[in-house]
């Protein structure tokens, strides 16, 4: 199974800052791409899927770069609440085939 | 709809051991995932089906692990026989069509 890799952080922001953070896939073949949301000791949940043209949904903005091959997440104006582990999701073929989990990058929002 | 039904929520068992594990997707949806998730390897997917059918093994771990979908509101994860390296927090999610996946609360499993 091809790698898809974050920085696992943590990452260290204040209430109130903008921070963002990447995700790179290694096949290029890759299809579909989602992040989803992990608080401690819970279940994934998605926070969004990542389409070609981007994808904004208030304070959230993902982004394809097809050409390096990475998906980023943007967070504004960075809420306490917004503290979790993020996860991205590539799948690189038909189906589910290929889906593969990033091991997460851990946000911290400091009050 | 409840969402997604684990159970066990917690179970402890000693190496050696059967351990089955149960999901209740939620209704209408017809993919179903088995994932693992520890620390050091993060959230790996085992298995999922299509319309009761395993569609991709090829990240269960090894012959002790199997998974069955009988019909479309049932699966099962089992580990016969059980050993430490096991111990971890194992998922199941469904999704219909194919794109936002629901996931179960999860089982914790621990194997002395």
């Amino acid at each position: 199974r091809k790698e898809v890799e974050q920085d696992p952080g943590p990452f260290n922001v204040p209430e109130g800052a903008t921070v963002a953070f990447n995700c790179t896939y290694s096949n290029s073949a890759s299809q579909s791409f989602f992040w989803y949301r992990q608080d401690c000791r819970k279940e994934p949940k998605l926070l969004m899927s990542v389409y070609s043209s981007g994808n904004e949904d208030g304070r959230f903005t993902a982004q394809l770069n097809r050409a390096s091959q990475y998906i980023s997440l943007l967070i504004r104006d960075s809420k306490l609440s917004d503290s979790a582990t993020y996860l991205c999701v590539v799948i690189s073929g038909g189906g589910a085939d290929g889906l593969t989990f990033g091991k997460g990058t851990h946000l911290i929002i400091q009050p | 709809d409840a969402g997604v039904i684990q159970s066990p929520r917690h179970e402890v068992t000693e190496m050696g051991q059967e351990v089955t594990l149960r999901c209740k997707p939620i209704s209408g949806h017809d993919y179903l995932f088995w994932y693992r998730q520890t620390m050091m390897r993060g959230l790996e997917l085992l298995i999922y089906f299509n319309n009761n059918v395993p569609i991709d093994d090829s990240g269960m771990p090894e012959d002790r692990f199997s998974a069955k979908m009988p019909n479309a509101s049932f699966s099962t994860l089992k580990i016969q026989p059980s050993e430490p390296r096991d111990s971890a927090v194992y998922f199941c999610a469904s999704s219909f069509p194919l794109g936002e996946q629901f996931f179960g609360p999860g089982t914790r499993l621990t194997v002395l």
